[in-house]
């Protein structure tokens, strides 16, 4: 079954730091997602993106947050300064068509660490 | 507003044991969608189930059952004779059919004893 793919496992930061989280949906879908999980919580919503736009935010999704889908594959997350709450895993998740008639599958995540 | 209400924090079995992790919802939606998650101690997400508001209809997947009460706004699950790969942490979740984002539910941990 074709997978989601998100790079790296885990990734370790300094506080104000940069940092770029990267996924590969599956390769036919047009609907993509950021979610994140700190650590012992639920999982909660970040973004949902469609035709090169966001179509949703939460308010976590601050301006310290970005997504681009720099080509035809790749859809990343920017947290441009980080901080300590930003610790947290970060799932991606694609689908062909929203919900309608779709699973969502996730990927394996990215473990963020904020020192 | 919408929201997902997995009462049970944790719940200990042993196994062979059934169990039965609740979920209740509220929505203003006429259509929405119900997940099901299992995240092992690996931490990915692994799907288990959609349902759509349409389908009132229980499903079995071998041990697991799933129970949609759309009058009690209830998507209860049940897995029969637990087994230790079983210990993970369960959360339910509503999509939206407008947004297509989850809401998640806080999760119930279970833990299958030998």
């Amino acid at each position: 079954e074709p997978e989601v793919t998100q790079t790296p496992s885990h990734q370790v930061t300094q506080m104000g730091q940069e940092v770029i989280l990267r996924c590969v949906p599956i390769s036919n879908h047009l609907y993509f997602y950021w979610y994140r999980q700190i650590l012992g919580q639920k999982v909660e919503f970040l973004v949902s993106f469609y035709n090169n736009e966001i179509s949703e935010k939460s308010e976590i999704f601050d301006d310290q947050f970005s997504v681009e889908r720099p080509d035809g594959s790749n859809f990343t997350l920017k947290i441009r300064s980080t901080k300590l709450e930003d610790s947290a895993m970060y799932f991606c998740a694609s689908t062909r068509g929203g919900l309608r008639g779709e699973k969502l599958f996730f990927g394996s995540g990215t473990q963020l660490s904020v020192l | 507003a919408q929201k997902v209400t997995q009462a049970q924090t944790e719940i200990s079995v042993v196994e062979k044991e059934d169990v039965t992790l609740d979920c209740v919802y509220e929505t203003r939606d006429t259509t929405y969608y119900l997940f099901w998650y299992k995240q092992p101690p690996s931490g990915e997400l692994v799907f288990l189930i959609r349902r759509n508001s349409f389908d009132e209809q229980n499903e079995i997947s071998g041990r697991y059952s799933w129970n949609f009460q759309k009058s009690t706004s209830s998507f209860n699950f049940t897995i029969t004779a637990s087994q230790v790969v079983d210990s993970a942490v369960y959360f339910c979740a509503l999509g939206s059919s407008n947004t297509g984002k989850l809401i998640f539910g806080q999760g119930t941990t279970l833990q299958v004893k030998p």
